[in-house]
């Protein structure tokens, strides 16, 4: 069965401090992987999809950058962090197969 | 603009009564509808969804969604409320967009489920 890793569980980092979040799928080949941001504990946003290695769309233009080295890794990343970047960070995968997606168990993300 | 509506930011049940939170949506063409729980801390659990056919979607620990097309529709139900269906739900819908070779899909808002004992 598939599954899906994030790492770490949570994170308070300094403001302008370098950020990076993994994501790593197991079980599946070529899923798509999508980063969100859950804010306030509410609504989320979708920041970053990726349909293959290498291949990053971008949805919202921030400070944030994703890369996708590996075929079910995804990693976030940011070289200075800003106050505004504090919230749950979610990872989600499917397949190409299927319509619904799965989600990770979530980074909480303080920026102090 | 496609979108997703969730009426109620919260919703208040007693246990074991039925329980009903709205979805509403606004895309082109036919929709795929999406339901999802999230507990507190904790990532998005999928719950069911409805592609084609039947109009009343069964899924996971007893929900049912029931898709109605003339009231672009989607709510999600349950007979009988647990407290531990106590939750934040969401309803998404899959962008229909051509270029939506991701898969992206749009979220509501969210509606806290309070089940009381």
């Amino acid at each position: 069965s598939q599954t899906i890793h994030q790492w770490p569980a949570t994170l308070v980092q300094p403001v302008g401090s370098p950020l990076s979040l993994e994501c790593t799928v197991e079980g599946t080949s070529n899923p798509n992987l999508y980063w969100y941001r859950q804010a306030a504990g509410r609504g989320l946003q979708l920041l970053f999809y990726s349909v293959g290695i290498g291949q990053i769309s971008s949805e919202v233009p921030q400070n944030l950058s994703a890369s996708r080295p590996q075929d079910r890794q995804f990693i976030l990343s940011s070289k200075k962090l800003l106050l505004s970047d504090s919230g749950f960070y979610l990872c989600a995968w499917k397949t190409g197969l299927s319509y619904e997606q799965y989600f990770g168990p979530g980074t909480r993300l303080t920026v102090t | 603009a496609q979108s997703v509506a969730q009426p109620e930011d919260q919703v208040n049940v007693a246990e074991g009564n039925p329980l009903t939170v709205k979805c509403t949506y606004s895309v082109s063409g036919n929709p795929y509808l999406f339901w999802y729980v999230q507990y507190p801390n904790r990532g998005l659990q999928f719950l069911l969804k409805y592609i084609t056919g039947d109009n009343l979607v069964k899924g996971s620990y007893g929900f049912e969604a029931e898709f109605n097309k003339s009231q672009t529709s989607f709510h999600l139900k349950k007979p009988s409320a647990l407290v531990s269906d106590s939750a934040l739900y969401f309803c998404a819908v899959r962008d229909p967009g051509i270029y939506n070779q991701g898969g992206k899909l749009i979220f509501g808002q969210g509606t806290e489920l309070s089940v009381k004992p």
